[in-house]
């Protein structure tokens, strides 16, 4: 079964620019969350979808959006990139309907804004 | 608001000795607790999980009980081994915001 896929690994932009990361999910899974993983902050929620249902959302900025397709597949967007954008972006999906906390994580997308 | 807080590290131990990350939590309900594991470059993969008091997760030799009255859910191991050397997260979640609160991370290195 394959696992979690997030596309592009890696990127780099320039301040101003806008990006857009793609994930897809385990066949089956039906909830993908995203989160920002910095050095300083750690790990930080930026959202949550279901069945293409925003269920739940970070405290990002409304620079940082997503959305979630009908074959599970989200993608999230971060416009007028900052030098603090500098991130790797995980993407996580899991089966259920309810929060069950298991989460199923792909390898990340690390961008870098010059 | 909901936090986790974790031992810092690095921990940096001999291969076969004993292992505690310490982990402790802030909530106002009654969460489910987490360990994740980040190996160098990869995403993080679930390595236990305990929902409610008294429950101990356990895998890979990895084991952490749900301590209600000291708000706690420290990871031990036995004996590492040097293929442990990753880093570790404690998390929580709590009701149906669909996220997990994550501690700090602990990174642990396993000398031969």
């Amino acid at each position: 079964k394959a696992g979690v896929t997030q596309t592009p690994r890696y990127l780099i932009k320039t301040r101003g620019q806008q990006v857009t990361l793609s994930c897809s999910p385990i066949s089956g899974h039906r909830s993908v969350s995203w989160y920002q993983q910095t050095p300083g902050q750690g790990l930080q929620f930026l959202f949550e979808y279901f069945s293409e249902t925003q269920r739940n959302k970070g405290n990002f900025p409304g620079r940082f959006s997503g959305r979630q397709f009908s074959n599970s597949r989200s993608e999230m967007n971060v416009s007028t990139l900052e030098l603090g954008d500098s991130a790797l972006y995980l993407c996580a999906s899991s089966p259920g309907q309810g929060p069950t906390g298991e989460l199923f994580f792909g390898e990340g997308s690390r961008l870098t804004v010059l | 608001g909901d936090s986790v807080t974790q031992m810092e590290g690095p921990v940096t131990l001999s291969e076969e000795a004993f292992l505690t990350i310490n982990c402790t939590y802030t909530a106002t309900g009654y969460p489910s607790l987490f360990w994740y594991v980040q190996y160098p470059g990869e995403g993080l993969q679930l390595l236990l999980k305990a929902t409610k008091a008294d429950d101990k997760g356990s895998n890979k030799g990895f084991e952490a009980t749900y301590r209600k009255e000291t708000t706690s859910f420290h990871l031990e191991k036995g004996s590492v081994q040097v293929s442990d050397s990753a880093v570790y997260f404690c998390a929580l979640s709590e009701g149906s915001n669909y996220q997990l609160i994550w501690g700090a991370g602990t990174k642990l290195i396993i000398k031969p």
